[in-house]
């Protein structure tokens, strides 16, 4: 099964600049997910991030905003741009992997971002 | 648009007590419905259904899906206090890959 880590776990910035949050994966995967979970709301999906493409980004979320890259079949980041208060939310990284299910998601620890 | 809606939005019990959780969905296409558990950040994975009628079990947890009525149940029996999370109920539509939609989630607590 895949090992997937976060980092920063957490991290508290000043309105205006921007955090780049790493995910990286044990094994080789294909698809890999970035969600927001702002307080007290569920998982939004914003892109999906496939290796040697360009993201998919959802309906509300822009590349300007969230650039993600994907260099390679183990490893992600997201960039949270020009931050707002608005921005504070859980930021999950999550990957299709076979384990006892076939093709389902699994998820990272999350990263914790507050922003002043 | 595709919608997952769970109840109730939270829940009180005490250990020793069975809970149920629901979900219903709207989606074209349904694909698969997951129950996840979040504890603090990270959303644990517990079962994911694909067809009608067939339990998943894995010990005190079992779940359900009804393609019929578009709805899934999580029942928890003889509840401990370390079951107190959010409950995230998200169903895969195939015609948006691999997209999943999430419900709002059942904060469930249990007290001692």
């Amino acid at each position: 099964s895949a090992v997937i880590s976060q980092k920063p776990s957490r991290d508290i910035c000043q309105r205006g600049t921007s955090l780049t949050i790493q995910c990286q994966v044990d094994s080789q995967v294909t698809m890999m997910f970035w969600y927001r979970q702002q307080p007290g709301q569920s998982l939004t999906l914003i892109a999906t991030a496939n290796q040697g493409s360009e993201a998919t980004y959802e309906s509300g979320f822009v590349i300007d905003k969230f650039p993600i890259s994907r260099p390679n079949l183990t490893f992600s980041t997201l960039t949270v741009s020009n931050m707002s208060p608005e921005d504070s939310s859980i930021y999950l990284c999550s990957v299709e992997a076979r384990r006892e299910n076939p093709d389902t998601q699994y998820f990272g620890p999350g990263t914790r971002l507050t922003v002043l | 648009e595709d919608k997952v809606v769970q109840s109730p939005l939270s829940l009180v019990v005490h250990e020793g007590d069975t809970v149920t959780l629901n979900c219903s969905y709207e989606v074209t296409n349904f694909r698969s419905l997951l129950w996840y558990k979040q504890e603090k950040k990270a959303p644990t994975f517990l079962f994911m259904l694909t067809s009608s009628g067939i339990e998943k079990k894995s010990g005190r947890l079992s779940s359900i899906l009804d393609k019929k009525e578009l709805f899934s149940i999580l029942n928890i029996t003889a509840t401990q206090t370390g079951d107190s999370a959010v409950y995230l109920c998200a169903v895969e539509a195939a015609e948006y890959g691999n997209k999943l939609v999430f419900g709002a989630g059942t904060i469930l607590r249990v007290k001692s």
